[in-house]
């Protein structure tokens, strides 16, 4: 059980435009989803914190207008990056919490490659 | 924000052998996590350890957990070549909603 399904597993744009990364709980309800972001060979950096049907919320330094992260079920959450640029190209990974196990259980998608032209 | 610091960065073994990795955290915590990370790929969990616990184990991990110092670390008895990966510590932010992970450590282990 608890798996969470990340798409696409990697994607190539071209500069100026937008991409969506989708993250979907599968068997389970997840009240909060995680956005990070990796460059090679670094740590996950925590990029913002969503809760179902509210508004995201954004760790210092990231652009909220240019990562805009939508929670509208208790399955499903969504970062689109905005006018992509190839600064942008990085692995993103997001994670849900299971409703009631508080920061104990928290599960990951396989993340998605993003690679700007 | 990154949590803490964990050493080494790199570890290079052969199989059979085991790895040492320690991770040094910042702030008080209810509990700390590892996760392990193949590369480009999305991280599993292995083992967590509760702020009152001192040791656990699971398996072929080893983990211990000291308090007083902020610090942990992940003990991999006998390794093999599949235990090359990225191994990571976590522990919850300050509002206690999310994992913030340490810098990691790259493990290569050698046939």
């Amino acid at each position: 059980g608890a798996v969470v399904s990340q798409h696409p597993s990697w994607v190539i744009c071209k500069s100026g435009t937008s991409v969506k990364i989708e993250c979907r709980s599968l068997d389970f309800q997840a009240t909060t989803m995680f956005w990070y972001r990796q460059f090679p060979k670094q740590s996950l950096m925590l990029m913002a914190t969503s809760n179902e049907g509210s508004k995201a919320t954004y760790e210092q330094g990231v652009e909220k207008d240019k990562f805009l992260i939508n929670h509208a079920s208790l399955t499903l959450s969504t970062l689109t990056v905005t006018s992509a640029h190839p600064e942008d190209s990085s692995f993103y990974i997001c994670s849900a919490s299971r409703q009631g196990e508080g920061n104990y259980g928290y599960t990951f998608g396989s993340g998605t490659r993003l690679t700007v032209v | 924000s990154q949590q803490g610091e964990e050493d080494p960065q790199a570890l290079s073994i052969q199989e059979g052998e085991n790895a040492t990795m320690n991770c040094s955290y910042k702030t008080s915590i209810n509990n700390l996590q590892w996760y392990r990370q193949n590369s480009g790929r999305g991280l599993v969990h292995l083992i967590l350890i509760r702020s009152n616990e001192r040791e656990k184990h699971s398996g072929r991990l080893r983990v211990t957990l000291d308090t007083s110092k902020k610090s942990s670390s992940l003990l991999i008895t006998a390794s093999r070549a599949a235990d090359t990966a990225s191994y990571f510590c976590a522990t919850a932010n300050q509002a206690g909603t999310a994992l913030i992970f340490g810098k990691g450590t790259t493990l290569s282990v050698s046939s």
